[in-house]
């Protein structure tokens, strides 16, 4: 059964950083390129970055691009999201996503449950 | 970036009534446009990708249409469990965008 399970949430100072982890399982890992998107309390959803399935491209929002880096481990089935200068507007529940078909990028048909992230002083 | 706007915001229907939702790019995304689902507390789930065709396990009276700017996703029959907020979503480029959401809400 393919499965992602996001950790790494939790409260965090302005300017200060957290790093998001979401493990997979059930699938070829290697093959799918994975995104980030995000949803802040009460409001809608908000795609962040994706990795591609090697790694070797990443696309990020706007709002993010400069603070957020995000990076994956082929070898641990395992998906990054590190984010710097975070920022009170950076709250949110961060999903991690699976893109529907190999080796390309299209749309997002396996979800993690998220994780919650708040920032405040 | 490319702006999707959805409207309306809100639409109160009843159980076995048809839905029709709108989506309009501000500029034209061909057929790149996903429709998902959102229940409280839930993830999204994917109901229609490229404009009209049905994700696995999709009830038949989903559907999409639509091409260039504007896009609809009909609900025929609500069922109960339909009653949710309903994004859209483009991949023409980076970076995708959603719309801002609409709330289907029992009448």
């Amino acid at each position: 059964q393919v499965h992602l399970v996001e950790s790494g949430g939790g409260v965090v100072q302005p300017g200060r950083s957290l790093r998001l982890s979401c493990a997979a399982s059930g699938f070829t890992f290697s093959s799918y390129a994975l995104h980030w998107v995000r949803q802040a309390p009460g409001k809608g959803l908000e795609w962040v970055a994706v990795m591609s399935y090697n790694g070797n491209d990443k696309y990020y929002t706007d709002s993010v691009k400069g603070r957020f880096t995000v990076s994956r481990d082929n070898s641990k089935n395992t998906l990054y999201l590190q984010m710097n200068s975070l920022r009170a507007e950076d709250t949110s529940v961060y999903y991690c996503a699976r893109d529907m078909r190999e080796n390309y990028y299209f749309y997002m048909d396996v979800w993690g449950k998220g994780t919650t992230v708040t920032v405040s002083s | 970036e490319i702006v999707l706007t959805q409207s309306p915001a809100t639409l109160s229907l009843s159980p076995g009534e048809r839905a029709t939702l709108s989506c309009r790019a501000s500029q034209s995304i061909r057929l790149y446009l996903a429709w998902y689902q959102q229940k409280p507390g839930q993830a999204p789930r994917l109901l229609i990708y490229d404009a009209s065709n049905r994700a696995t396990g999709i009830p038949a009276r989903f559907s999409g249409s639509g091409s260039g700017t504007d896009f609809t996703l009909t609900i025929n029959n609500l069922e109960p469990e339909d009653f949710a907020v309903y994004y859209c979503q483009h991949r023409s480029n980076w970076p995708y965008t959603f719309g801002q959401g609409t709330k289907l809400e029992i009448k």
